[in-house]
């Protein structure tokens, strides 16, 4: 069956625009989440989604990241006026969403701001 | 707060030898931890994991334990081959949050062979 799949796989946008992250999780998967990978850092959470419940935004290091999931599919990632230290490898992941689950990431996309 | 934490960021490991991987955390509420390998552009992919239940789990080459009363881990590859070479991550859910996982910093494994 297919994986978790991400679009773009690269970005490269200038500093102020701003960018929309595709993700498709697993088929079933109820849970997704957000990450991303700043260089020579370790991944941090984001962003997380479980069925029809409220997202938990923890993670969102500013306001100018916002995320929607439609249902039990697609979500999308947005971060306006990007500046440079967006630039980061942003992760996908699903999971079945039970208790503890093991989770399935995508390849990521590369955002580079200039 | 860095509650996972790698601390070998790198590691050389002749082919055929054992690869050593150590994990430490701080919260003691962590009970499960799994390990992921990730190749350059690609995303991380699951390897193994472990509840805190057991002190060991096993898949073919990889092993791994896990040691509560220190809150260490560690993963043990072996025989190492030179696919192995990659960075890994050890990581731990948050239940009381969704289960949004806690990584380590990753180790890089480069397998000479």
């Amino acid at each position: 069956g297919a994986g978790v799949s991400q679009s773009p796989s690269n970005k490269v946008t200038e500093k102020g625009k701003d960018v929309e992250l595709r993700c498709d999780p697993i088929s079933g998967h109820t849970a997704l989440y957000w990450y991303r990978q700043r260089l020579g850092q370790g991944l941090e959470f984001l962003i997380y989604f479980q069925g029809n419940s409220a997202p938990d935004k923890s993670g969102l290091p500013s306001d100018r990241f916002s995320a929607e999931r439609t249902g039990e599919s697609v979500s999308t990632l947005t971060i306006q006026r990007t500046q440079q230290e967006d630039s980061a490898v942003y992760l996908c992941a699903s999971s079945r969403g039970l208790a503890v689950d093991t989770q399935y990431f995508g390849p990521g996309t590369r955002l580079t701001v200039l | 707060d860095q509650q996972v934490k790698q601390n070998s960021p790198s590691l050389s490991v002749q082919e055929g030898r054992i690869s050593i991987l150590n994990c430490d955390y701080t919260n003691s509420m962590f009970d499960y931890f799994l390990w992921y390998k990730k190749y350059p552009a690609e995303g991380p992919t699951f390897l193994i994991s472990i509840s805190s239940i057991k002190d060991k789990n096993e898949d073919g080459r990889f092993t791994v334990f896990l040691n509560k009363s220190a809150k260490h881990l560690s993963l043990h590859i072996v025989p190492s081959q030179p696919g192995d070479s990659a960075v890994y991550f050890c990581a731990s859910p948050i239940k009381a949050a969704g289960n949004k996982l806690t990584f380590g910093g990753g180790t890089r494994v480069l397998v000479k062979p």
